[in-house]
């Protein structure tokens, strides 16, 4: 079936500090969407992008689907960050994903 | 223009108990999803549905989960009978037709006794 890799699963920064997020997947996926959730929130689509790169705000998505890998920089992290990431890979327009990210931003 | 929707918010059944979880999708979006997202399995796809002709049906939820479209702007999901081990948040999400990018409502968090 379809796999989605993400790591680290979890994730602890001083304010301020930059956060790479990654994730792997096993098929020859066309793009990722990226999506945060505050415990107990919903889903909340941050990018979804083909190959290549995106910014909003703090927010950098890069994805390189031939080498089936995307990732999520986010520069100068805040305490609101804090909360979960995840990767979704569409396949037939399905979302598998990955098991997340675990982000704590300490003051 | 208004986002997912689904109600309710929580639900609490006893178990053995038939439930009913609703969803409005995005106003013009062709597609709609329904997952489940526990701590142990993470985020698992239930049921899909394109213009109201299920697509994809998850094939361990076959049993006692039932989703259906009654129109195109409303879907339910039908658990019956329930279990303990249903308890989970069940989101609802939608997208257009030609773009994978989709949009989740706040989810309903159902617990089973």
């Amino acid at each position: 079936g379809q796999q989605v890799q993400q790591s680290p699963a979890s994730l602890v920064l001083q304010e301020g500090e930059n956060a790479e997020l990654q994730c792997n997947f096993s098929s020859t996926a066309t793009r990722l969407q990226w999506f945060y959730q505050h415990p107990g929130g919903r889903l909340v689509s941050l990018f979804y992008n083909p190959s290549g790169t995106k910014h909003t705000g703090r927010l950098t998505s890069t994805t390189v689907t031939n080498e089936r890998r995307g990732s999520l920089h986010i520069s100068s992290s805040q305490t609101t960050d804090s909360g979960t990431y995840f990767c979704g890979m569409p396949n037939y327009n399905v979302l598998y994903f990955g098991s997340g990210t675990k982000l704590t931003v300490e003051p | 223009d208004a986002g997912v929707t689904q109600t309710p918010r929580h639900e609490v059944a006893e178990k053995g108990q038939t439930i009913i979880l609703k969803c409005e999708p995005v106003s013009g979006h062709n597609d709609l999803f329904w997952y489940r997202q526990t701590k142990i399995q993470g985020l698992e796809l239930l049921s899909y549905f394109r213009s109201k002709s299920l697509m994809e049906d998850g094939g361990a939820f076959k049993d006692r989960f039932k989703a259906e479209m009654l129109n195109s702007s409303f879907s339910t999901l039908k658990i019956q009978p329930t279990e303990p081990k249903d308890s989970a948040v069940y989101l609802c999400a939608s997208s257009l037709w030609d773009r994978e990018e989709q949009y989740f409502g706040p989810g309903t968090r159902l617990t089973v006794l």
